[in-house]
Formats: structure tokens, sequence, C-alpha cells
């Protein structure tokens, strides 16, 4: 069954605002991993989380994790139209399963 | 140097085909994967293969049938296609390990007519 849940399901903002999205997950985890699928596209992997961080950075990009509300966030800061996509949490149970994919958030940032 | 690439990208055919999508990576991962992604974008894992040997089979239709050749290539052969089967197909791959981090390729995009 599907592990991850993203929030919102859409989300729009005006270019240079920050975008913030939230995945709920139900089992332990090893990791979790956010990706961007861009229109047409494959995933690509952004940031990789283990279960026992607590915050990561990247670039423009913030995930946090909170393994007490099996719960983790994706913040991009001041978004560009090129941001615009589908996001998904992924998680792993351990490094010999699939991961189990989110239904996605769609960013749209709008110039 | 596409790291995973899918043929085709976009497959038309009719109810009741057989066909045949094909993966290959150039990264040297041990690891491979199909997935399908229906029309709510909801992505879903359909096999796993480890070393040419299969290790993950959802619960996916025998009509569904992946084979390796060799750890670089992953194909996936479909009999009897039904209009449910439309969706997007996509392979990935990764290096097995804790991190687990994986290199999808662009996409199958399948329609059953």
């Amino acid at each position: 069954s599907q592990q991850g849940e993203e929030d919102p399901q859409a989300l729009s903002i005006q270019e240079g605002e920050n975008a913030t999205m939230n995945c709920s997950y139900k089992t332990s985890i090893n990791n979790l991993q956010w990706y961007r699928q861009n229109s047409g596209r494959g995933l690509v992997h952004l940031i990789l989380i283990r279960s026992n961080e607590r915050e990561k950075h990247s670039g423009r990009l913030r995930v946090t994790l909170d393994t007490s509300k099996k719960s983790s966030s994706l913040l991009i800061t001041a978004s560009r139209a090129a941001d615009t996509a589908s996001y998904f949490c992924a998680t792993a149970f351990s490094g010999n399963t699939p991961l189990v994919f989110g239904k996605g958030t769609r960013l749209s940032v709008i110039a | 140097d596409t790291a995973v690439s899918q043929t085709p990208k976009y497959l038309v055919t009719q109810m009741g085909n057989d066909k045949s999508i094909k993966c290959e990576q150039n990264l040297g991962h041990d690891t491979m994967y199909w997935y399908k992604q229906d029309s709510k974008k909801f992505l879903k894992i359909m096999f796993s293969y480890n070393n040419k040997e299969l290790i993950i089979n959802e619960t996916v239709p025998n009509r569904f049938s992946p084979k390796s050749p060799d750890k670089a290539h992953l194909n996936l052969h479909i009999n009897s296609l039904e209009l449910g089967d439309s969706a997007v197909y996509f392979c990935a791959s990764s290096h097995p390990g804790d991190t687990h981090e994986q290199y999808f390729g662009p996409g199958t995009r399948l329609t059953v007519t």
C-alpha cells in the first residue's frame, strides 16, 4: 500500500516566494528522499535524509525529518519558474527494498 | 551519455497485442526497477532486479514479464495488452546499499486502444 502522502496536492506561488511541501509516512524508515518530475520526464533525485538526521540542505533546498511524527518537509527558497514540477517523497525501509512513493505535490511557480 | 535510457518513448498499440519496452543503464548499478505511473501520477513499483535476479515482484499480472539479459539491461514484455495497461512506465537503477538513491529513465508512455 502507499506509504507517503504529500500535502498539498497542488501549490501555486509567485516567483521569489518560498514553497513548502509536506510528506507523511506510515512505518519506520531507513531514509526518505525527495524527487522532482518535470512534465513528460522521468524523476530526478533531489535530496536524501537518513532516519537519524533531522535537517539537510542542498542549495535552495531544505529538508526536515521528524521520525516521531513520521513526517518530512521540503522547502524550496526563492523559487523560480524553472522549479515548476511535481515533487515526490519516497521512503526506503532498507537498502534492499524498493522505494515507496507518495502521490506528489504539483508546484507551479508563476513568473 | 544518457545514464538510464528507455525505448520506445511512446508506444501506441491495440488491445490483445504483445509489446516490449527496453531499458539500459550505463551507471554500473547492480539493481534495476520497473515502475508504473498511472494517470493520477501515482508511481508504483512493479519489479526489482539485482544482478540479473528477480528480487521483488509486486502484485502485477503475469502478463508482465521482466527479462534481464545482463546487469545493464532490464526489459519489460507485456502480453495480451489491456486498456488498463495504459500508463507511463519508468525504468530506474541504483546501487544496493542503505542510501538507495535511484536514477530514472525518461519513461515510456504506453497507450492501449
